[in-house]
């Protein structure tokens, strides 16, 4: 089955610097990338997500990029704010026989920006 | 719409009992899948129910099961309770045919005591 790998599992940085998340995963037949967010005490919501035949994808300050020959994918926060501060997942989806997703998620990654 | 909701919010129960949890998915939504959310262990994927069907299963053991009903709505349960157990235990619905997103609830905190 799918796995997933992310890195780092946490991640400190300054205010208005820069923050690099890393997924890798194993199924090539895995065609949706998406990114979760979940601050303290809230559920994961979803922030940004790329899809197989597009190699990166930009809202904002977030953005994505995907690399399917190497198998991995990045979640990229520029100009980091303190409201960034929360735990990140990455997810890797396929579609299986009879329509539905299998999704697989990362181990999340706890980011903290210090005002 | 509303959202993916989840009851009971919060539930102590003590080793050995059985609990048994519920969501609710977005309306129209046909998929509900489980995660098992504990400190520093990320979503740990329970099982996956579409159309009334559980589609696929994580490495739980027997003690965990869950069913969903015609109407999406879907039921975890976890007999013999072990300490272990205590999590936050999060519902995901998505419409599974036109979009990958998915909707997660609040959660249900489950300590066992």
């Amino acid at each position: 089955g799918e796995n997933v790998e992310q890195h780092p599992s946490t991640l400190s940085v300054q205010e208005g610097d820069s923050a690099v998340i890393k997924c890798t995963y194993s199924d090539s037949a895995s065609n949706y990338f998406p990114w979760y967010k979940q601050e303290l005490g809230k559920r994961p919501q979803l922030i940004i997500d790329i899809r197989s035949n597009v190699g990166e994808k930009k809202d904002q300050r977030i953005a994505v990029t995907l690399n399917k020959t190497a198998k991995h994918f990045s979640l990229h926060i520029t100009e980091t704010q303190p409201e960034d501060s929360a735990v990140y997942f990455c997810a890797a989806s396929k579609k299986e026989s009879g329509g539905y997703q299998k999704v697989t998620f990362g181990t999340g990654t706890k980011l903290q920006v210090i005002p | 719409k509303a959202g993916v909701t989840q009851t009971p919010r919060y539930l102590i129960k003590t080793r050995g009992q059985q609990v048994t949890l519920s969501c609710s998915p977005i309306s129209g939504h046909r998929s509900v899948s489980w995660y098992q959310q504990t400190p520093g262990q990320g979503l740990q994927f329970l099982f996956e129910y579409f159309s009334e069907t559980q589609r696929n299963k994580g490495n739980f053991p027997g003690r965990f099961s869950g069913r969903q009903f015609s109407n999406s709505r879907s039921e975890m349960n976890v007999s013999t309770l072990e300490l272990g157990d205590s999590a936050l235990y999060l519902c995901a619905s998505s419409p599974t045919y036109s979009s990958n997103e998915q909707f997660f609830g609040p959660g249900t905190r489950l300590t066992v005591l």
